[in-house]
């Protein structure tokens, strides 16, 4: 079975500064990896994922995420944070590698952006 | 596109009585899973179903069944409930017959406070 760690539980950045969220899987095969995002009170809503091909994902609102095999990692990254991306980021994978079952979600990291 | 449905979306019980979720997966979707995300927490995966059948079973209470009907809709049956059940409740629902990607796309969840 697999696990995933976020490194960080809460950050807080001011605007238009970067991102980096760190995000580590332990399963050694194939992998589908997705990042998610909470807002306050609402439902997850899927920023970014990657099941093969190229490593670097771009995904919506600005996000991508690199997928970095060696090192078992799928960071997720935005060039500039707004204040409308404070929310809480879940990074995933499925549970039995490739698409194969539930899936394992990482703490999560809150991200506050002050305006 | 058609989405996820889940009713009802709020849902305040009484400490020890009972509680039905249901799930109404994206038209074509073969496999729901059900999953609970308590207060501050992550999401932990409780039960799956592929084609009606339980697929996959995960930290589901024993207090809590579920099952999915011929229309493919499923419901989460909780009895007995108690002040740490109160979470948001998702439902996803995927394709995973041969041909699909079973990527889980999540419905907006269910809060099921008790007091």
């Amino acid at each position: 079975a697999q696990s995933v760690s976020q490194h960080n539980h809460h950050v807080i950045l001011s605007e238009a500064a970067s991102l980096e969220l760190g995000c580590n899987y332990s399963y050694g095969g194939t992998v589908n990896l997705f990042w998610y995002v909470q807002y306050p009170g609402q439902h997850l809503q899927l920023l970014l994922k990657y099941f093969s091909g190229d490593p670097l994902v771009k995904g919506i609102k600005g996000f991508e995420a690199e997928f970095i095999k060696s090192k078992f990692s799928f960071n997720l990254r935005k060039p500039s944070v707004q204040w409308s991306d404070t929310a809480e980021y879940f990074c995933a994978v499925n549970n039995y590698g490739g698409s194969q079952g539930n899936l394992i979600f990482g703490k999560g990291t809150k991200l506050s952006v002050k305006p | 596109a058609a989405g996820v449905i889940q009713s009802p979306r709020h849902l305040i019980k009484e400490k020890r009585e009972t509680a039905t979720l249901k799930c109404y997966p994206i038209p074509r979707h073969d496999t729901v899973y059900w999953y609970q995300q308590g207060p501050g927490q992550d999401p932990q995966f409780l039960i799956s179903f592929y084609e009606k059948m339980q697929s996959d079973k995960g930290s589901i209470p024993d207090r809590f069944s579920a099952q999915q009907f011929s229309d493919y809709h499923s419901e989460l049956n909780m009895s007995s409930l108690e002040l740490g059940d109160s979470a948001l409740y998702f439902c996803a629902s995927s394709f995973r017959s041969p041909g699909g990607s079973n990527e889980q796309f999540f419905g907006p969840g269910t809060r099921l406070t008790v007091l």
